[in-house]
């Protein structure tokens, strides 16, 4: 087991600049999440995928923030025109789901700023 | 809508010293109960977890109750050692159809020797 992976791990942009991260999940976990952490604040759920299927998306989640995952593997997210207040830690889960509850496993994150 | 509460940070504490730091919580149902911890640098690791009222979760030396007639699931360890230190998080799943974890705050503990 790999872990579930994040790249690029820091990615330094301009306000208005376009922004894509990736995820690659534990291989055979059919759910992928996306969070977003703010420093002194837990991860707030942004969106999740079952399989290549997107099944729920916070109020988190503007018009600016896209993700796919096209073929139920990786996934990337994507930020349009950041702006500062983009600035935040992205990190990415995974889980395996059996029934019952699924146990989430995180990857180190992508720290973004945004100048 | 669900929420998670954390005790304030940061925390100090000497090496073998007893911990505690308590969480409760507000959801409907019966929800799963988690506690993650980030050491420095790294990201987040599950810790120990319980999905029924009165399940004990555990993990080095860690443990958490799942109280539901107090809606708390306190996490305890009764000697903590430098390499603790930390930022723990306690987190609750729904179990009412969305999968999303809600997180507390978090609360940062320093172990010193």
């Amino acid at each position: 087991d790999t872990g579930v992976s994040q790249n690029p791990r820091h990615k330094i942009t301009k306000r208005g600049q376009n922004v894509t991260f990736r995820c690659d999940p534990i291989s055979e976990h059919n759910r992928l999440y996306w969070y977003r952490q703010t420093l002194g604040q837990g991860p707030e759920f942004l969106t999740y995928f079952q399989n290549e299927a997107q099944l729920e998306k916070s109020r988190l989640l503007s018009d600016r923030f896209s993700a796919e995952r096209p073929k139920g593997s990786f996934s990337t997210l994507e930020i349009q025109r950041t702006e500062q207040g983009d600035s935040a830690m992205y990190l990415c889960a995974s889980s395996l789901s059996r029934g019952g509850t699924d146990t989430q496993y995180f990857g180190p994150g992508t720290r973004l700023t945004v100048l | 809508g669900n929420s998670v509460t954390q005790m304030e940070g940061p925390v100090t504490l000497s090496e073998e010293a007893f911990l505690t730091i308590n969480c409760t919580y507000t959801a409907t149902g019966y929800p799963s109960l988690f506690w993650y911890v980030q050491y420095p640098g790294e990201g987040l690791q599950l810790l120990l977890k319980a999905t029924k009222a009165d399940d004990k979760g555990s993990n080095k030396g860690f443990e958490a109750t799942y109280r539901k007639e107090t809606t708390s699931f306190h996490l305890e360890k009764g000697s903590v050692q430098v390499s603790d230190s930390a930022v723990y998080f306690c987190a609750l799943h729904s179990n009412f159809g969305n999968e999303k974890l809600t997180f507390g705050t978090g609360t940062r503990l320093t172990i010193i020797p």
